[in-house]
């Protein structure tokens, strides 16, 4: 069963603390993502990883950062969180361009 | 710059009429277009999706009508049921667009019994 997995689901934090999420998936596909939903702005795309340790800024990558050094694991970091990356925040996987990608479950952050 | 942009809004419609959700982009070098449904508290999830070297694609209930000189598609969603209620997203990617799937900001669709 093809899946992606987020951790945690649901995280609260403190303006100016460490923020990591992480993200799973069990289908070895080579291309993952990052990106935020707000409502209203759809789905925007934070950072694309092609595959381990080949990463690429999105079109909001500002206050973020990735790691991916397992082809099956993505992590997304926020240093110093703000209050304006309160979200809703999405991983997904790939095995390339017009294929199908899947996505996990969500990780609905909030900044204090 | 919006470059995929759904309308409406939001749509209501009640079961088994035809809802149509709208989609319109500026760059002429997309041609995949994939729609994807959100149900809430999930990820969204690939329903259908076009190639625009066709101007119809069809699965069942759902259907894209797609007009590459207009720049605009549209999905079909024909004897609606209330379990289509979701948010749908129309996205665009290029050949060689390394992967990127450019989504517009979403259709919620809502189907009254």
């Amino acid at each position: 069963d093809m899946k992606v997995t987020q951790m945690p689901r649901y995280l609260i934090k403190r303006m100016g603390e460490n923020v990591l999420l992480e993200c799973g998936q069990d289908m070895s596909h080579e291309t993952m993502y990052w990106y935020r939903q707000d409502p209203g702005l759809g789905l925007q795309l934070i950072y694309i990883s092609y595959d381990v340790d080949s990463n690429s800024e999105g079109d909001i990558p500002k206050g973020y950062r990735v790691s991916r050094k397992k082809r099956e694991h993505f992590s997304l970091i926020l240093d110093s969180a703000k209050t304006n990356q309160t979200s809703v925040y999405f991983c997904a996987s790939s095995p390339g361009t017009y294929y199908e990608q899947y996505f996990g479950p969500g990780t609905r952050l909030t900044v204090l | 710059q919006q470059q995929v942009r759904q309308s409406p809004q939001s749509l209501t419609v009640w079961e088994g009429e035809t809802a149509i959700l709208n989609c319109s982009y500026e760059d002429s070098t997309f041609n995949y277009f994939p729609w994807y449904q959100q149900f809430p508290g999930e990820g969204p999830a690939l329903l259908i999706s076009i190639r625009s070297v066709s101007d119809k694609k069809e699965d069942g209930r759902f259907t894209i009508f797609f007009n590459k000189r207009e720049k605009k598609l549209s999905l079909h969603i024909t004897d609606s049921q209330p379990g289509d209620s979701a948010t749908y997203f129309c996205a665009a990617s290029t050949t060689g667009g390394n992967n990127k799937l450019t989504f517009g900001q979403g259709t919620v669709l809502s189907v009254i019994p």
